[in-house]
């Protein structure tokens, strides 16, 4: 079965403060992608990774960075937080499309909550 | 802009009951079309997509769901639901060409109540 794991269940932190959202992924999948969940929004892209060290901004990547250093491993990075960015964020993993389609996988997501 | 609307936020529905979860896309060129499932305090689980073919297509679970590319919809139906089918719905859009990026809806909530 594919896994797609996040460091962290719940998470609280201070505004100003930088924090790390780490997501590993076990099936060697060159994809890597970082998504934001806010009622009545949906589930927001925020940035995507199509290899190491590569990556590309998504809908919504204002305050936010990513560093993808090892190929099964995609970390979010908020370098100053603010209590905008309380939300629930979900990490998902896929082999890339090549013209198809190839599923993406999620993680079970971190709740952030920045006071 | 590629954007997808789900009409419906919240659906309440009793146990055997059907249900409609309703999704429109809007998008000028060809699209894929998916459903996702999110169960309490879970990730999100694909639980069925329309690549090409049969505009109908189904689920193990007993969910179908119609492509009409007249009307730009892809309504998620199920003839009588479980309780375990309590859980957060999101209808989603890949344009073609856009590598595997995926546009989606706001989510509607079913709340199966005995």
């Amino acid at each position: 079965d594919v896994k797609v794991t996040q460091s962290s269940r719940y998470l609280v932190k201070r505004t100003g403060e930088k924090v790390f959202l780490e997501c590993v992924q076990d099936m060697d999948h060159e994809n890597m992608f970082w998504y934001r969940q806010d009622p009545g929004l949906g589930l927001r892209l925020i940035y995507f990774s199509y290899d190491v060290k590569m990556k590309e901004k998504g809908d919504i990547p204002e305050g936010y960075s990513v560093s993808r250093e090892k190929k099964e491993r995609f970390s979010l990075i908020l370098e100053s937080a603010s209590t905008n960015q309380t939300s629930m964020y979900l990490c998902a993993s896929s082999f890339p499309s090549s013209g198809s389609y190839n599923e993406q996988f999620f993680g079970p997501g971190t709740r952030l909550t920045v006071l | 802009a590629q954007s997808v609307t789900q009409l419906d936020s919240q659906v309440p529905v009793f146990e055997e009951a059907p249900v409609e979860l309703r999704c429109n896309y809007s998008s000028s060129v060809s699209v894929y079309l998916f459903w996702y499932v999110q169960y309490p305090n879970q990730g999100l689980q694909l639980l069925l997509k329309y690549l090409s073919g049969s505009t109908l297509v189904e689920s193990i679970n007993g969910f179908e769901a119609e492509f009409n590319k007249s009307q730009t919809s892809f309504h998620l139906r199920k003839p009588s639901v479980h309780i375990s089918d309590t859980a957060e719905y999101f209808c989603a859009v890949r344009k073609l060409g856009a590598g595997n990026k995926l546009t989606f809806g706001g989510g509607t909530r079913v709340l199966v109540k005995p």
